[in-house]
């Protein structure tokens, strides 16, 4: 199976402040990698696909870069809303994996 | 609107049996492959299984290989879970999800609210 290794687990930010969470694949994936967040009690929503690819209604703060095997999503000026939970999830090959998670918080 | 209203759920003694649904509405069900992803309390999400559009393909984790039947029937825009031998770890939300394919890169574009398991004696 393909693991994804995810940091930081969780960080904390302030409004207005840029923040990247990374993802390492344990072999290439071909930038068959997603996205998503989940606010609290919520279910998880797609923001990128394709590792950059803005899903449609997502604000443009939020960006998906990399390749190979390494992948990183960035907020480009932190807001209130934006606290939540952050998984990255590749596609490449079955069983598709998660990677565990960034907890983000407003400072 | 797309929805996706899952059902199902509750508490059951491990080594019994569950079948979980998912109606969904405001796209055409019968045109894209399906998902189920879990969540056990306060923990990362799992992918357990995929159908294909027309259930010619389906896909399991290696948790649920032989325990979980993932299905569908187009005709009543509903995907199932079928859940045998169930274990303690089992236990989660249990959400399905439309899963998006643009000929290239796959993701799941949208999620029900989920439906929990819970799966103690």
């Amino acid at each position: 199976d393909i693991q994804m290794t995810q940091s930081p687990a969780s960080l904390s930010a302030s409004l207005g402040e840029t923040v990247s969470i990374e993802c390492l694949a344990s072999e290439g994936i071909s930038n068959d990698l997603a996205w998503y967040q989940q606010k609290s009690g919520k279910s998880p929503q797609l923001l990128i696909y394709a590792a950059s690819r803005l899903q449609d209604g997502v604000p443009s703060r939020f960006s998906g870069s990399g390749s190979g095997t390494r992948y990183s999503l960035k907020i480009s000026g932190m807001q209130p809303e934006d606290e939540a939970d952050y998984f990255c999830q590749q596609s490449y090959k079955y069983p598709y994996t998660f990677g565990a998670g960034t907890k983000l918080e407003l400072k | 609107e797309v929805q996706l209203v899952e059902s199902g759920g509750g508490l059951v003694k491990p080594g019994s049996s569950l079948k979980l649904s998912c109606v969904a509405s405001g796209f055409t069900f019968s045109s894209y492959g399906m998902h189920w992803i879990r969540q056990a309390p306060k923990k990362g999400l799992e992918w357990i299984a995929l159908i294909y559009y027309d259930s010619s393909n389906k896909y399991y984790a290696d948790s649920v290989k032989g325990r979980f039947t993932i299905s569908r029937d187009n005709s009543k825009n509903t995907l199932y879970l079928e859940m045998n031998s169930l274990r303690s770890e089992d236990t989660a939300m249990y959400y399905c999800a439309k899963g998006y394919y643009d000929g290239y890169y796959h993701s799941f574009d949208y999620w029900g609210q989920g439906v929990m398991v819970t799966v103690s004696s």
